[in-house]
């Protein structure tokens, strides 16, 4: 069964800090992979996609991923991350045959200004 | 345009009530997904709906769930003798539809439910 582990499931950072939040997935086949984030009292919202191409992508508010498959990875960053970067993050897959998301359990994101 | 939307945003009921949900897509989306977010148990899929018939009902825990899609728009959830463990929120997500799922799903802002 596809599976997907994100391993901090709570990190604190300083305004300014670089952000690395990683992300595994299990599964044999071709993926698609997403990262969610939902801030506090806001529903889920896309921060990023990869479904072919370039494995290093870009998405809003400066937020990156990359995928490496050989690890079975898509690990989520942010070079300075702002006050404003606080909420929770999931990293999700589908496969391509199945639009059903899996979702990591979550990591919580606090900055302190 | 406008996003999905769910109705109610709270529900509370008690134990052994029937609930129903419901779930307004963003027009023209042809797939349709419910998701449950609890504590203890993450953000887990539910079922998924192209048009109005649902491939994938895998994840309904219990014959107690059953969903339903009209005129390939409103979806609606329906609980029957709910229980405490039934307490969630429950998220409603659409989609255009597109090949090999390579598409975004856009979430409304959930359902929380509480159940006495």
């Amino acid at each position: 069964a596809q599976s997907v582990s994100q391993h901090n499931h709570h990190v604190i950072l300083s305004e300014a800090a670089s952000l690395e939040l990683g992300c595994n997935y299990s599964y044999g086949g071709t993926v698609n992979l997403f990262w969610y984030v939902q801030y506090p009292g806001q529903h889920l919202q896309l921060l990023l996609k990869y479904f072919s191409g370039d494995p290093l992508v870009k998405g809003i508010k400066g937020f990156e991923a990359e995928f490496i498959k050989s690890k079975f990875s898509f690990n989520l960053r942010k070079p300075s991350v702002q006050w404003s970067d606080t909420a929770e993050y999931f990293c999700a897959v589908n496969a391509r045959n199945t639009g059903k998301l899996i979702f990591g359990q979550g990591t919580t994101l606090q900055v302190k200004p | 345009g406008a996003g999905v939307s769910q109705s109610p945003s709270n529900k509370v009921t008690e134990k052994g009530k029937d609930v129903e949900l419901r779930c307004d897509p963003i027009s023209g989306h042809t797939a349709l997904y419910w998701y449950r977010q609890s504590l203890g148990q993450g953000l887990e899929f539910l079922i998924y709906f192209q048009g109005n018939s649902a491939p994938d009902k895998s994840g309904l825990p219990s014959d107690r769930f059953s969903a339903e899609r009209t005129g390939g728009s409103v979806s609606t959830l329906t609980i029957q003798r709910t229980q405490q463990e039934d307490s969630a929120v429950y998220l409603c997500a659409s989609s255009l539809g597109g090949q090999e799922y390579q598409e975004t799903q856009y979430f409304g802002p959930g359902t929380r439910l509480l159940v006495l």
